[in-house]
């Protein structure tokens, strides 16, 4: 069974308007952390938001922040205000177990993304 | 500029070649990381090493080969692979002993296997 789901294969958005991107998890363990990645054409991996499972405010980047719903284990990104330059693949990721395991027990689990068009 | 630098960007090899992948990471991270990336599946993950030492093998075909000589530099050695190998590459780092910190990925390498 998938850990991460993205069910949006590929979003559109108008320039200037917020956009949410979904992202349900799957996991037992009651410590986890949840990411968000975006992948432009060039390849690299930017990381854009963090939200750990005991947090008990939604996690807030500048124009990026996470929908966290505990209960309904979702964390979708919603991204206001969309540029042209946020045309991307986005990924949502789940690492399992505390936040101080670090090391060995910190692997990524990824979804397989999201591609964002935003049109002019 | 990233602080993951991976290279090559791209290469293609044929099945009876020998190449290696190189990943080099300047943010004093104690964690280091293969990802495989395929067309239309999720990232997968390869291998992972902490403090040079090798903590995960995910059940990877012996063809692909790591090799972490201190904590700042991780290879992938290629040897006998097949098209399906075809992927984008890509490496990572973390600051190991902080889980709630983000690990940083290289703009990878994209094999194609001709």
């Amino acid at each position: 069974a998938q850990k991460i789901t993205q069910t949006q294969p590929g979003m559109f958005v108008q320039e200037k308007e917020a956009v949410t991107l979904d992202c349900t998890y799957d996991t037992s363990d009651p410590s986890y952390g949840l990411f968000w990645y975006k992948q432009p054409s060039s390849g690299e991996m930017i990381f854009l938001i963090y939200q750990g499972s005991y947090d008990q405010q939604n996690a807030t980047e500048g124009r990026y922040s996470l929908n966290f719903q505990k209960a309904r284990k979702s964390a979708n990104l919603v991204i206001s205000a969309s540029q042209l330059g946020d045309s991307a693949m986005y990924f949502c990721a789940m690492r399992e177990g505390p936040e101080n395991s670090g090391g060995s027990n910190y692997k990524l689990t990824f979804g397989k993304g999201t591609l964002l068009t935003v049109n002019p | 500029e990233t602080g993951v630098t991976q290279t090559p960007r791209h290469l293609v090899m044929g099945m009876t070649n020998k190449k290696s992948l190189k990943c080099e990471q300047h943010l004093g991270h104690n964690a280091m990381y293969w990802y495989k990336q395929s067309a239309k599946k999720p990232l997968e993950l390869m291998f992972v090493y902490n403090f040079k030492e090798q903590t995960e093998n995910n059940s990877v075909p012996s063809r692909f080969s790591p090799e972490c000589p201190n904590s700042s530099h991780l290879f992938l050695h290629l040897h006998t692979l097949q098209p399906e190998d075809s992927a984008l590459y890509l490496c990572a780092s973390s600051q190991g002993s902080q889980g709630n910190t983000e690990a940083f990925f290289g703009q990878g390498t994209r094999l194609t296997v001709v």
